[in-house]
């Protein structure tokens, strides 16, 4: 099955600092790539997501791009608030999955402090 | 409906007695995925549905669980004799399936304590 892992597994800055959390899979097929973000207690909500014909996708301070020779997608998020603090999954979806099973990473848990 | 509708928000069952979830996909989506997520986060794929039938179980602890979709009802998630370890957040997703839209929106979860 598919192998998916975060990097870090936390992650802690400062208010206004950038933060990137990376994320390599196995499936060489996979080819839709989403970050989900979890605030405590709450549901997974979809911030971003890319597909393969793209490298990359930005929307406002949330960035993703995407190197599919080396199997990993990174999540960039600049001038982090407190609220950014959340738990981040990626969760790509390839082949070995009939490209319907989203296949959740670790995890990171970002901490902004004011 | 617009949203992923599960039921109930919190479940609390002693040890071997049975547990039943339910989700409402959003109306239209194909594709329903059933999660479950301990303390540390992970998130464990259960089940999936095309429809009514079962597209994907590889995740199903199939001694004591098993998961339904019927037409005009809502999906079901079944836990016969529960155990201490089955304690968790329980996730229903669901999504259209189509190869350009195949974004997952989630329901609020249901958590389920085992006593």
């Amino acid at each position: 099955g598919e192998n998916v892992e975060q990097h870090p597994s936390t992650l802690s800055v400062q208010e206004g600092d950038s933060a990137v959390i990376k994320c390599t899979y196995s499936d060489s097929a996979s080819n839709y790539f989403p970050w989900y973000k979890q605030e405590l207690g709450k549901r997974p909500q979809l911030i971003i997501d890319i597909r393969s014909n793209v490298g990359e996708k930005k929307d406002q301070r949330i960035a993703v791009t995407l190197n599919k020779t080396a199997k990993h997608f990174s999540l960039h998020i600049t001038e982090t608030q407190p609220e950014d603090s959340a738990v981040y999954f990626c969760a790509p979806r390839g082949r070995n999955t009939g490209f319907q099973k989203l296949v959740f990473g670790t995890g990171t848990r970002l901490l902004v402090s004011p | 409906g617009e949203e992923v509708a599960q039921t109930p928000k919190h479940l609390v069952r002693g040890e071997g007695q049975k547990a039943k979830l339910y989700c409402a996909p959003i109306k239209g989506h194909s594709y329903v995925f059933w999660y479950q997520q301990v303390l540390k986060n992970e998130f464990k794929f259960l089940i999936s549905f095309q429809n009514e039938n079962v597209f994907d179980e590889t995740g199903m602890p199939k001694e004591r669980f098993s998961a339904k979709c019927l037409p005009n009802s809502p999906c079901s998630l079944e836990i016969q004799a529960t155990k201490l370890e089955d304690s968790a957040v329980y996730f229903c997703a669901s999504s259209l399936g189509t190869a350009q839209n195949t974004e997952a929106f989630f329901g609020q979860g249901t958590r389920l304590t085992v006593v």
